[in-house]
């Protein structure tokens, strides 16, 4: 059964034309995270929510944004996507552990490929 | 600047010996490292993992070992198989639920 589902898996925009990944999770997981992926690269982490709270990473361009309406979805927003933009998108969930209980993982999602044109 | 570093890209080994596979990271304050799998086409999969306290966990034919002084953990598979063929990313996790992976390591098991 899938656990955390990425749609869609493939994505071509135009270079400008903003963009809207999608994720969903039926972990009932507080915590959603969004990486960027680029080849042979590290996965790199751009933002997380902590239930509703809104973590940005400090080097994450102001072109990416995210939403995540309820404990379900979570959604990465490209504004004005550039050909640098191009990578893996991966949605990974975790369920939050107090200082001192550190024992649980992210679970992943299959990430969805942005080509931009 | 990269906080999770894995110096060796790929990786071969035959069938039934041990594979090893390393990690180093730079900041002190990672308190639980992790180790993923990732088959092409898909997202990373949890394989193992190990709190900052210990020095070493164990599941089947998969040790994490943790060096807290030298910054060093490392992946041992035995006896390898050639299902174990995939890219092995190392993780490590901060107190504020942040994560940072490594670049990753690509296995192959020759049968």
């Amino acid at each position: 059964d899938a656990m955390v589902i990425q749609n869609p898996r493939y994505q071509v925009t135009q270079f400008g034309k903003p963009v809207t990944l999608s994720c969903s999770q039926t972990l009932n997981h507080n915590v959603m995270y969004w990486y960027q992926q680029k080849s042979s690269q590290a996965p790199k982490l751009l933002f997380h929510y902590y239930d509703k709270d809104f973590n940005n990473e400090a080097d994450t361009p102001d072109n990416f944004q995210s939403r995540r309406p309820n404990t379900s979805f979570c959604f990465l927003d490209i504004r004005s996507p550039g050909l640098g933009d191009a990578a893996m998108y991966l949605c990974a969930t975790s369920r939050d552990t107090l200082a001192g209980a550190a024992t649980d993982t992210q679970y992943f999602g299959p990430g969805t490929r942005l080509t931009v044109l | 600047d990269q906080q999770v570093k894995q110096n060796s890209p790929s990786l071969s080994v035959q069938e039934g010996r041990i594979s090893i596979l390393n990690c180093d990271y730079t900041n002190s304050m990672f308190d639980y490292f992790l180790w993923y799998k990732k088959y092409p086409a898909e997202g990373p999969t949890f394989l193992i993992s190990i709190s900052s306290i210990k020095d070493k966990n164990e599941d089947g034919r998969f040790t994490v070992f943790l060096n807290k002084s030298a910054k060093h953990l490392s992946l041992h598979i035995v006896p390898s198989q050639p299902g174990d063929s995939a890219v092995y990313f190392c993780a490590a996790r901060n107190t504020g639920n942040q994560f940072y992976f490594g670049t990753g390591t690509s296995l192959t098991v020759i049968p």
